[in-house]
């Protein structure tokens, strides 16, 4: 059972425009989620977080965007850069299965953009 | 470059065998997590060490074991390994190990298994 969700494996964009990501979860339990970002080669790295009792936290030419009603988040990069296509991770955690400390993640949006 | 290392690199072992895997977190950091990524996955929690002790256990095989050790290094315990252990481990750390709190991930450990 999948309980944080990227539905897309992919997402291709131009320099300069708008990148958004998406992520679903299922378990309600959750009440922190992250974004990582991970290079080939490399391990993920943090990028941005959100309580669940804020709807949006921004961080430069991040910004996530927290719909606890729909438990749905979605990382946007405006602008986006070369620099920033990597297979970004949709993390959450809380109060699941006895466990508050660890992470689940979803299985990654692969981003590319294009110059 | 999170701080966190983790050797070897890469390994490449045959059925049947054991293997250890050894992270050292970010300098004052107590907590370490393990994770596995393999091809059709995304991260899987393993296990949690908070210093020295084991705070949470996720999917974690009973032919894995993990320890953290006084100085706060871990160590990841592979045995009786089989195909389908090939895969990506991870290691990361984090201050206190409290829900929440930004977890750093070392480079990681690619694992063959023949």
């Amino acid at each position: 059972d999948q309980q944080v969700k990227q539905n897309s494996p992919s997402l291709s964009v131009q320099e300069g425009r708008i990148s958004i990501l998406n992520c679903d979860y299922t378990n309600s339990m959750f009440d922190y989620f992250l974004w990582y970002k991970k290079y080939p080669a490399e391990g993920p790295t943090f990028l941005i977080s959100i309580s669940s009792i804020k709807d949006k936290n921004e961080d430069g030419r991040f910004t996530v965007f927290l719909n606890k009603s729909a438990k749905h988040l979605s990382l946007h990069i405006v602008p986006s850069q070369p620099g920033d296509s990597a297979v970004y991770f949709c993390a959450a955690s809380g109060a699941s299965g006895g466990s508050n400390y660890k992470l689940t993640f979803g299985k990654g949006t692969l981003l590319t953009v294009n110059p | 470059d999170s701080g966190v290392t983790q050797t070897p690199k890469h390994l490449i072992t045959a059925t049947g065998q054991r293997v250890t895997l050894r992270c050292s977190p970010r300098s004052g950091d107590l907590s370490v997590y393990w994770y596995q990524q393999s091809l059709d996955q995304g991260l899987q929690f393993l296990i949690q060490y908070y210093n020295g002790e084991e705070r949470a256990k996720g999917n974690i095989l009973e032919r894995f074991s993990a320890q953290q050790f006084p100085d706060l290094h871990s160590e990841l315990n592979l045995s009786s390994l089989e195909l389908g252990d090939s895969a990506l481990y991870f290691c990361a750390s984090s201050g206190s190990g409290n829900i929440g709190e930004t977890q750093y991930f070392g480079p990681g450990t690619r694992l063959l298994v023949l």
